[in-house]
């Protein structure tokens, strides 16, 4: 079945960088976006940002600009979402999906992965 | 701030149908065919139960429907089960700089 599997939680001081993988597994990687949604403890949905496998390409929401940085590695069919300079801010949970509907829709997500930033 | 606007809460009894609204502008909801809905129950990841307005995908029970009118988008569950009970967030596609864009989630209680 389709499915997408994230790295487990993480640990940052303030002013670091997360990297969390989206491991991709059941259909063509390189066919279909990928997106990723944070949500902090208790908070709704954020979207970041999206990325093309096949191409690479991205887009990431103004808010992110400068701070995120979405690649993959098509070779383990596994999308990457770094995450610089953080602050609490940012402590939440991160979540891959993929691109279901032309424009947009999000089936299936990731299971998430838990960000905590503290000093 | 949310982009788009939805009710904190709405409750309903089992079997009864209640609808969730979703606000948003002429540059997002209004001006788009490219509204979702997500289901989502505590400490699980959201489920896609609309896409584009009033599309299902498989596997999605068709008490679940969705529909849109000018800026306001709204999703309609039908006969309401136990397990509908979950925070629903709608979103959007949208023509700034952000792209996508959801709403801050209404949490359906049933009573």
């Amino acid at each position: 079945q389709v499915q997408l599997v994230q790295s487990g939680a993480e640990v940052k001081k303030p002013g670091a960088s997360v990297k969390v993988s989206c491991k991709a597994s059941g259909y063509t990687f390189t066919s279909y976006d990928i997106n990723w949604v944070r949500q902090a403890t208790g908070q709704g949905l954020e979207w970041m940002g999206w990325m093309n496998p096949n191409s690479g390409n991205t887009g990431y929401a103004q808010k992110f600009q400068g701070r995120v940085t979405m690649t993959r590695n098509t070779s383990i069919s596994t999308a990457y979402m770094e995450l610089s300079s953080l602050r609490s801010e940012d402590t939440a949970v991160y979540y891959c999906a993929r691109l279901f509907g032309v424009v947009l829709g999000f089936d299936p997500w990731g299971q998430g992965t838990l960000v905590t930033v503290s000093s | 701030q949310s982009a788009l606007t939805q009710p904190a809460s709405v409750s309903g009894s089992p079997g009864q149908s209640i609808t969730i609204s979703c606000t948003g502008t002429s540059s997002d909801v209004g001006g788009y065919n490219y509204v979702s809905w997500y289901q989502q129950h505590p400490g699980k990841a959201p489920k896609l139960m609309i896409y584009d307005v009033s599309k299902r995908p498989s596997g999605v029970s068709n008490r679940f429907s969705g529909s849109k009118s000018g800026n306001t988008a709204s999703l309609t569950i039908s006969g309401l089960q136990a397990e509908d009970e979950a925070d629903y967030y709608c979103s959007s596609y949208t023509s700034s700089s952000t792209f996508v864009v959801f709403g801050g989630g209404t949490k359906l209680t049933v009573l």
